[in-house]
């Protein structure tokens, strides 16, 4: 089946600084979506991208379908964007495949 | 804007007792998944349903079940419960001709 490895599994930022999030998959994929889990559990949709790139406020994602990558960019990182980032792709129909997540701790 | 709704939120049950979770979509989604995400873990997929038939199954125990109504909600029915049972579970809706899923609050099940 299809395998989703994201890097880094942690990364500790201080309040201000840039990121980026990278999610591999092994297999083409037509369905890509990034998501924040909040320290309170909540899944938040940041970005459905089967590919392409979009932007929305500090947060900004480009999917290469044909190199089997995803990255996720965070700029002027806040405390709120605490918590753990997942990529998820759909593994055929509407099954689908999260990859383990980046732990983000941002330092005030 | 209309959003996921489960309930309930949290449920505390004892092993080897039943448990029912509910799931409303997001109005005019027709597709629902079920994950569960045990502590600092990924969200597993369970099930899912299109149109009110199962369309995809996952790492699903034989001990649970869920069907989707004719008003869209879902239900998944978990029987014979275990400790390794205990774990957040989230529902998510779609529109099926593009699968953006969006997340439920989840259901916080803790079996003791």
């Amino acid at each position: 089946g299809i395998q989703v490895e994201q890097s880094p599994p942690d990364l500790i930022l201080q309040e201000g600084a840039n990121s980026t999030l990278r999610c591999n998959f092994s297999d083409s994929v037509n369905n890509l979506q990034w998501f924040h889990q909040n320290p309170w559990g909540q899944l938040i949709n940041l970005f459905y991208i089967p590919s392409g790139t979009k932007q929305n406020g500090r947060l900004s994602a480009t999917t290469v379908a044909t190199e089997r990558y995803s990255l996720l960019y965070i700029s002027s990182s806040q405390t709120t964007d605490s918590g753990v980032y997942f990529c998820a792709v759909l593994a055929g129909g509407f099954k689908t495949i999260f990859g383990a997540g980046t732990r983000l701790f941002v330092k005030a | 804007a209309a959003g996921v709704i489960q309930s309930p939120r949290h449920l505390i049950k004892e092993k080897r007792e039943t448990a029912t979770l509910k799931c409303y979509p997001i109005p005019r989604h027709d597709t629902v998944y079920w994950y569960q995400q045990g502590p600092g873990q990924d969200p597993q997929f369970l099930i899912s349903f299109y149109e009110k038939m199962q369309s995809d199954k996952g790492s699903i125990p034989d001990r649970f079940s869920a069907q989707q109504f004719s008003d869209y909600h879902s239900e998944l029915n978990m029987s014979s419960l275990e400790l390794g049972d205990s774990a957040l579970y989230f529902c998510a809706s779609s529109l099926g001709g593009i699968p953006e899923q969006y997340f439920g609050p989840g259901t916080r099940l803790t079996v003791t």
